[in-house]
């Protein structure tokens, strides 16, 4: 079975923190996303890559960045949390064009 | 940018009812995606709606897509607590099968 894994389902952190979110899918997706979801804002697109070594921005890039050394793996980065990045943020993957984007269980980051 | 509201945002309902869930586009809709989500994990794949006035069903669940209204509907029946969860409508935005999505539904069934 195809799968997205995150290492960390819970993270608790505090303010000032680096934190490191870690997914990696197991399919030779060449796309991968990581979104945030909060209550009354839906999934919003943090950041994506669609190869290794390449990134782009997506709706709320402030205050994160990524990195993709390998195909598999996709690490978001929060390099001085702060409490209003408290969430749930979910990775994804997919292949070149194709339209179905496959999830992780998500992680749920809490930062004091 | 292309926006997707639902609605309800919440729905209680009584196993064994039937209730619809709708997704509006502030654009025209080219395909839309349905995914649900139980709660605190990820999203899973429900269905994918190409053309106007396409309807496909997966098990108790049919979505239906107008692209005149902008809208995109998805329907239970006889809903059941597995179907419990929030469901989303996600749309491609730009490049790299980037998905935008709507803020969801929080779907409760009780028994």
């Amino acid at each position: 079975d195809v799968k997205v894994t995150q290492s960390s389902r819970y993270l608790v952190k505090r303010t000032g923190e680096k934190v490191f979110l870690e997914c990696v899918q197991d399919m030779d997706h060449e796309n991968m996303f990581w979104y945030r979801q909060d209550p009354g804002l839906g999934l919003r697109l943090i950041y994506f890559s669609y190869d290794v070594k390449m990134k782009e921005k997506g709706d709320i890039p402030e205050g994160y960045s990524v990195s993709r050394e390998k195909k598999e793996r996709f690490s978001l980065i929060l390099e001085s949390a702060s409490t209003n990045q408290t969430s749930m943020y979910l990775c994804a993957s997919s292949l070149v064009g194709a339209n179905v984007l496959t999830f992780g269980a998500g992680s749920r980051l809490t930062v004091l | 940018s292309q926006e997707l509201e639902q609605s309800p945002q919440s729905l209680i309902v009584q196993e064994g009812k039937n209730l619809t869930i709708n997704c509006t586009s502030s654009k025209t809709l080219y395909g839309l995606y349905w995914y649900k989500q139980k709660y605190g994990e990820g999203l899973i794949f429900l269905m994918m709606l190409q053309k106007g006035g396409e309807e496909k069903s997966h098990e108790k669940i049919t979505a239906k897509l107008d692209e005149k209204k902008q809208q995109s509907s998805l329907h239970i029946t006889a809903s059941q607590p597995s179907h419990a969860g929030i469901y989303l409508c996600g749309v491609h935005t730009g490049t790299a099968s980037k998905l935008t999505f709507g803020t969801g539904t929080r779907l409760q069934v009780t028994l």
